[in-house]
Parts: C-alpha cells; structure tokens; sequence
C-alpha cells in the first residue's frame, strides 16, 4: 500500500534553514510527481510546490519562490524541502503528498511540523 | 496566486444534503477540469474524495458527488452522518500551472 512519511521538521530562527524529507514506498516514486503542502496553525491548505518524476519540471508558490527548493531521488524513493531564510509565516504543518494522475493529491502523509521562532 | 473562495461554514441534520461551492476564476476552475475535493478531520492529514471535477476514488461512498458551472465548483453531500463534520477544502490547477486551495469550510452536523 501505498505509504509517505515526512520527517525533519522542528523548532528554528527565523532566518535559519531546515531540510525536510519525505520516504515514499508502495508504488513506483520515478512515475508520479510529488507536492509540498502546508497549513499554518488552525489555517487552511497551502500548496508549496511540486516535483515532475525524473525532477525536470519543478514548480513554486509565490510565498516560498527564492527561498525553498525541492528535489527528489528516485534511487531513495525520497522527496526533500530545503527551506532558507525561514519567517515565522513559514510555521505549519508540512505535508508530502503524491499527485496522482492528473492534478489532484491522492494520498498525502501524517505531516511535520516546523516552527520558525526566536 | 489567488485562493478559492469556499464558505466559511455550513450545517446540516443527519440524512439532508448540503452542498459547498468553490469560486475560482477563468485562470482555474473556468478554463480546466482538474477541480478536487478533500475531507480533513481535526489532526489529519487531508483525504482525497472528488478528483477531475466529478470522480470518486474507488471505494469511496456516492453520498459524495461533484459539479462544476462556469467559474464555480460544488461539492454536494447526501444522506449526513456524524462522520461527516469535518473541514473540506476545493483545489485547482491553474494556468499558471501552480496549483491553488481554497479557504476550507467547516461542515457542521447537527
């Protein structure tokens, strides 16, 4: 079945770095894209960014434009975030989510949470 | 990129209908048929129930359905159930080809 576990969130400066990952098993990771969403404490849904397959065709939001960057490796069914220059606007909950075929989000992982605070 | 427009809220009482609508415009929801729905309960993740306008994931119940006129997409919930109350939020591809939520609603089941 098809599973997506995020990890590497947590407590950070504002103006500092975190990297989050994402392992992905049950399917094959090279043929679906992959999306970073977010939700701030008691907020709605923020879609991040998303990754092609092979990491050719790479897509931001506005908020996160020249500060996040996405990346995957298909050999460690893995997706990353590296996100810099944090604000505190950056806390939320970070979900890893597969794009199914097409433009919807078939299944979406349990989440990490990042806190940007001095 | 801006978000969806959703209601806030909306109620219903066991076994009626209620229906959520979505707003986007002709950059979204006007121009493509990649509208979805997904049902997110307190400290969940969100779960997929409408995909491409109008399609359920297998095994999901057909008390679910979707529509979509114009700039608008709605999401139409028959026969309530307690299990129901839960926040439910629209998304869109765009052509701007990002992606874009709405506000959520939060469903109240009386």
């Amino acid at each position: 079945q098809v599973q997506l576990a995020e990890s590497g969130g947590g407590l950070v400066k504002p103006g500092g770095s975190l990297r989050l990952s994402c392992a992905a098993s049950g399917f094959i990771f090279s043929d679906y894209y992959m999306s970073w969403i977010r939700q701030a404490p008691g907020k709605g849904l923020e879609w991040v960014s998303y990754i092609g397959g092979h990491g050719i065709t790479i897509y931001y939001g506005d908020s996160v434009k020249g500060r996040f960057i996405i990346s995957r490796d298909n050999a460690k069914n893995s997706l990353y975030l590296q996100m810099n220059s944090l604000r505190a606007e950056d806390t939320a909950v970070y979900y890893c989510a597969r794009r199914g075929m097409g433009q919807h989000h078939d299944y979406w992982g349990p989440g990490t949470l990042v806190t940007v605070s001095s | 990129q801006s978000a969806l427009t959703q209601p806030a809220s909306v109620s219903g009482s066991p076994g009626q209908s209620i229906t959520i609508s979505c707003t986007g415009s002709s950059s979204d929801i006007g121009t493509y048929d990649y509208v979805s729905w997904y049902q997110q309960h307190p400290g969940k993740a969100p779960k997929l129930m409408i995909y491409d306008v109008s399609n359920r994931p297998s095994g999901l119940s057909n008390r679910f359905s979707g529509s979509k006129s114009g700039n608008t997409a709605s999401l139409t919930i028959s026969g309530l159930q307690a299990e129901d109350e839960a926040d439910y939020y629209c998304s869109s591809f765009t052509i701007s080809s990002i992606m874009v939520f709405g506000g959520g609603t939060k469903l109240t089941v009386l």
